[in-house]
């Protein structure tokens, strides 16, 4: 019963580095969203996107962080440059489909460090 | 702007101390109130989702409610197996685009 999957678990980066974070969606989801955790705040929306689509990218920051979700393989949120604001807990999350009454279902995270 | 309120932020209960949490929302148009638990270290586990005034669903000692303004997040006889931190969320929109409260510590102890 394989979850959704989430790696690297823990990402220690650089300033100026990159970090490329992975996520596979439970087995027959098909849709992905990415959500970013910061100390003492609660959950915010970054991106949500079906196979080779970003369907709704209102949570992301202009500069620096992009998101993908190929035809094969997983899906992959990329942030350039790191900063050491960029330190949180970034969660994947996946659905079968896109309807509200779906619950997401989420990976255990990656917890990225920058120093 | 959907806004999302959780108290207290911290709850700290003897086994088998009844209690509520408390999520008071401010949206645009709620679609779906979902309450999700979070363990250390662990992503957010799906407990229910609300659609409507009115609606109650039950999980073991688990029970929530949705008023207009507001949800409750009862807990019955809690266990030490119970803590965790409890997470508010409503959907006004998109799919399953989620707007998340702060949540609540719950702290059970023997």
């Amino acid at each position: 019963n394989a979850g959704v999957m989430q790696n690297p678990r823990h990402l220690v980066r650089r300033r100026g580095q990159e970090a490329r974070l992975r996520c596979s969606p439970m087995k027959g989801h098909s849709h992905v969203y990415w959500y970013r955790q910061l100390p003492e705040e609660g959950l915010k929306f970054m991106v949500y996107l079906q196979k080779e689509n970003i369907i709704d990218e209102s949570g992301m920051p202009k500069e620096r962080f992009s998101a993908e979700f190929p035809k094969e393989g997983p899906s992959i949120l990329r942030i350039q440059q790191v900063v050491r604001g960029d330190s949180a807990a970034y969660f994947c999350a996946s659905s079968p489909v896109g309807a509200i009454n779906s619950p997401l279902h989420f990976g255990n995270g990656t917890r990225l460090t920058v120093t | 702007e959907d806004q999302v309120t959780q108290s207290p932020e911290a709850l700290r209960l003897q086994e088998g101390e009844s209690s509520s949490l408390n999520c008071s929302y401010t949206v645009s148009g709620l679609r779906g109130l979902f309450w999700y638990r979070q363990d250390p270290g662990k992503g957010p586990e799906f407990l229910f989702t609300l659609y409507s005034a009115g609606e109650e669903k039950e999980k073991e000692r688990l029970k929530a409610t949705l008023t207009k303004k507001e949800s409750f997040l009862h807990i019955t006889a809690p266990k030490p197996e119970d803590s965790a931190t409890y997470l508010c969320a409503v959907n006004t929109g998109t799919a399953s685009k989620l707007t998340f409260g702060t949540g609540t510590r719950l702290q059970v102890t023997l």
